[in-house]
């Protein structure tokens, strides 16, 4: 499969526990994008990098989230001190660089419910 | 702010009929929009494209068409295929930009 993977596909925590999740891109692809979609609406857009740079963070990415790309392969998104309103679809997606605008494709998205 | 809006929740079709779903949007800086089909237990997946320098592209079953000056884009499925049975999500791109800026989708079910 040569698709976007992410890791686990479904996450159930307590609140304040931290919690990591792992996006694996298309491998040519240089872009990688993180976003979080709630109950009722659309998915709405975190963070982005482009090879190992975080280049864009939404306002929606409070200081308890952080998210890494080391090497600029795979991706993992961190949630520290979780709380019930961090529970969400977490999608990860990607995407080719060179031309000014390429499909953003998504893997199956990270279930995560905090108790 | 909802920056794209897709009014209508939810849109039920005979097989063989017309789909057309719906997108507004307020930001002028928008300038190419994407339509995404998901599926439960999946993530989106791309359908279909338009930049803002045309006003409709075609895909097979699929056309998007774009009026800029009212700020709407509309998908147009025919025919219709049981299949198709998913939420439809509309999305906006600014130029330059890299956050796709979604909808809240419209679910479309198809009936035989």
């Amino acid at each position: 499969d040569t698709g976007v993977s992410q890791d686990p596909r479904h996450k159930i925590t307590k609140r304040g526990q931290n919690v990591t999740f792992r996006c694996d891109p298309i491998s040519e692809h240089n872009r990688l994008y993180w976003y979080r979609q709630t109950l009722g609406q659309g998915p709405e857009f975190l963070t982005y990098f482009q090879n190992e740079a975080q280049l864009e963070k939404s306002r929606l990415l409070s200081d308890r989230f952080s998210a890494e790309r080391p090497k600029g392969s795979f991706s993992t998104l961190e949630i520290q001190r979780t709380e019930q309103g961090d529970s969400a679809m977490y999608l990860c997606a990607s995407s080719l660089g060179q031309v000014p605008y390429n499909e953003q494709f998504f893997g199956p998205g990270t279930r995560l419910t905090v108790l | 702010d909802q920056q794209v809006k897709q009014n209508s929740p939810s849109l039920s079709v005979q097989e063989g009929r017309i789909s057309i779903l719906n997108c507004d949007y307020t930001n002028s800086m928008f300038d190419y929009f994407l339509w995404y089909k998901k599926y439960p237990a999946e993530g989106p997946t791309f359908l279909i494209s338009i930049s803002s320098i045309k006003d409709k592209n075609e895909d097979g079953r699929f056309t998007v068409f774009l009026n800029k000056s009212a700020k709407h884009l509309s998908l147009h499925i025919v025919p219709s295929q049981p299949g198709d049975s998913a939420v439809y999500f509309c999305a906006a791109l600014r130029n330059s930009g890299y956050a796709l800026n979604f909808g809240k989708g419209t679910s479309l079910l198809v009936t035989p």
